[in-house]
């Protein structure tokens, strides 16, 4: 099956920092990204989505940028906060797929 | 609350048992799909429903079964547990019955096996 992984399994940040979780990805018919929050003992949280059409795309506080060259995804969470500590997952679709492949998750940890 | 409810939250059952797991979609969603989340092997996806026909397997084993009602809503059930089936469940919903439109997860059942 399809292989997502990240990078780093934790990161610890300042308050008020940036953040930059990455991700990669095996699969190049993969066409559909999502990230997603998880608190403890709460299920994932939509984030932000890319298509592969796209390299970049803007949220609130959050960007997503796609290379797919080398296949990778990461995500940036501009000046972090407490609640932003959580497990960040990225998820990989294609068009034709049934699922999404997950990654491992990357445990983000907000320094006061 | 993402509008897909699971229940039970927390369910603590022996080996040999059979437990059912229940998931009631997000309102219009028609699509299912069912998730097991252990500490060593992420989100692993099991099986999916739409409009209550089986549209995809994935790496669920012979002694789990699910189905979907006609008012949508989704039971996973587990049967001859083993110690190694304690996890997170997780079922999330979509529109369509492709997730490559993002799809909306619910809160999760625990399942500790002793």
């Amino acid at each position: 099956g399809e292989s997502v992984g990240l990078h780093l399994p934790t990161l610890s940040v300042q308050e008020g920092d940036n953040s930059i979780i990455n991700c990669a990805y095996s699969n190049s018919a993969s066409d559909y990204f999502i990230w997603y929050k998880q608190e403890s003992g709460k299920g994932p949280q939509f984030i932000i989505d890319i298509r592969s059409n796209m390299d970049k795309r803007q949220g609130q506080r959050v960007t997503v940028l796609l290379n797919k060259t080398v296949k990778h995804l990461s995500l940036q969470i501009a000046a972090t906060q407490p609640g932003d500590s959580a497990v960040y997952f990225c998820a990989e679709s294609t068009n034709t797929g049934n699922q999404f492949y997950f990654g491992t998750g990357t445990s983000l940890t907000v320094i006061p | 609350d993402s509008g897909v409810t699971q229940t039970p939250k927390h369910l603590i059952t022996a080996t040999g048992q059979r437990v059912t797991l229940r998931c009631s979609p997000r309102s219009g969603d028609l699509s299912v799909y069912w998730y097991q989340q252990s500490l060593d092997q992420g989100l692993q996806f099991l099986i999916q429903y739409y409009n209550g026909e089986e549209r995809a397997k994935g790496n669920i084993l012979e002694r789990f079964s699910a189905q979907q009602f006609p008012d949508l809503h989704s039971e996973l059930n587990l049967s001859s547990l083993e110690l190694g089936d304690s996890a997170l469940y997780f079922c999330a919903s979509s529109v369509v019955d492709r997730p490559n439109y993002g799809y909306t997860f619910g809160s999760g059942t625990r399942l500790t096996v002793v």
